[in-house]
């Protein structure tokens, strides 16, 4: 149980253009899910957290308007980064939880590579 | 100071030793914390959690040192098959944090034949 899945799994774009990046929770229903941000060598860093239903929280320094989180919901929450440029280029991964009754667990989603060329 | 901190590595180890190594953090009312690993280019994947002064399961031992403020991760009979990174995860404490998680950079371990 507690699986996460995250699509596509790797995506090649141009720069301006937008990419949507699908996590899903597939056996249960997800509370709140979160996107991660990945550059080589280095730690995960939260972007935003995103509760179904309610406009998501973003870390300080995230454009909310340049990463679109969407929480339509329990089960979905998607992450558009648009206008993509080259320092966008990262490994993107969301998590999951099931909420206060889980604690602290999340359950992590494959992750997404993107190039932006 | 870093919320948390780790040796990133790489910790060479050969195939059936023992390697251990730390993580410190600097928040000393966390309570609770997490050994996460991550392959190359893959997700993250809980490891072990660590409540009270340690946990034990199978080959991986977890050890807390709340007076020194770190945890440490040892791995005995490494296999080829630990090769990873390492990541150490922080719960924040306050509520408008919550799961808000803390990751460590990461300690890579290569068990060589």
């Amino acid at each position: 149980g507690a699986v996460v899945s995250q699509h596509p799994s790797r995506v090649i774009c141009k720069s301006g253009t937008s990419v949507k990046i699908e996590c899903r929770s597939l056996d249960f229903q997800a509370t709140t899910m979160f996107w991660y941000r990945q550059f080589p060598k280095k730690s995960l860093m939260l972007m935003a957290t995103s509760n179904e239903g309610s406009k998501a929280t973003y870390e300080q320094g995230v454009e909310k308007d340049k990463f679109l989180i969407n929480h339509a919901s329990l089960t979905l929450s998607t992450l558009t980064v648009t206008s993509a440029h080259p320092e966008d280029s990262s490994f993107y991964i969301c998590s999951a939880s099931r909420g206060l009754a889980g604690g602290h667990e999340q359950f992590f989603g494959p992750g997404t590579r993107l190039t932006v060329l | 100071r870093k919320e948390v901190e780790q040796d990133p590595g790489p910790f060479n180890v050969p195939e059936g030793a023992t390697v251990a190594f730390n993580c410190t953090y600097s928040n000393s009312a966390s309570q609770s914390f997490f050994w996460y690993r991550q392959d190359c280019r893959k997700e993250p994947k809980l490891l072990m959690s660590v409540y009270s002064s340690g946990n034990e399961d199978g080959r991986f031992t977890a050890q807390l040192n709340r007076a020194s403020q770190y945890i440490s991760l040892l791995i005995r009979d490494s296999k080829l098959s630990d090769s990873a990174t390492y990541l150490c995860v922080v719960p924040p404490m306050t509520t408008d944090s919550w799961g808000k998680l803390q990751f460590g950079a990461g300690t890579q371990v290569v068990v060589t034949p």
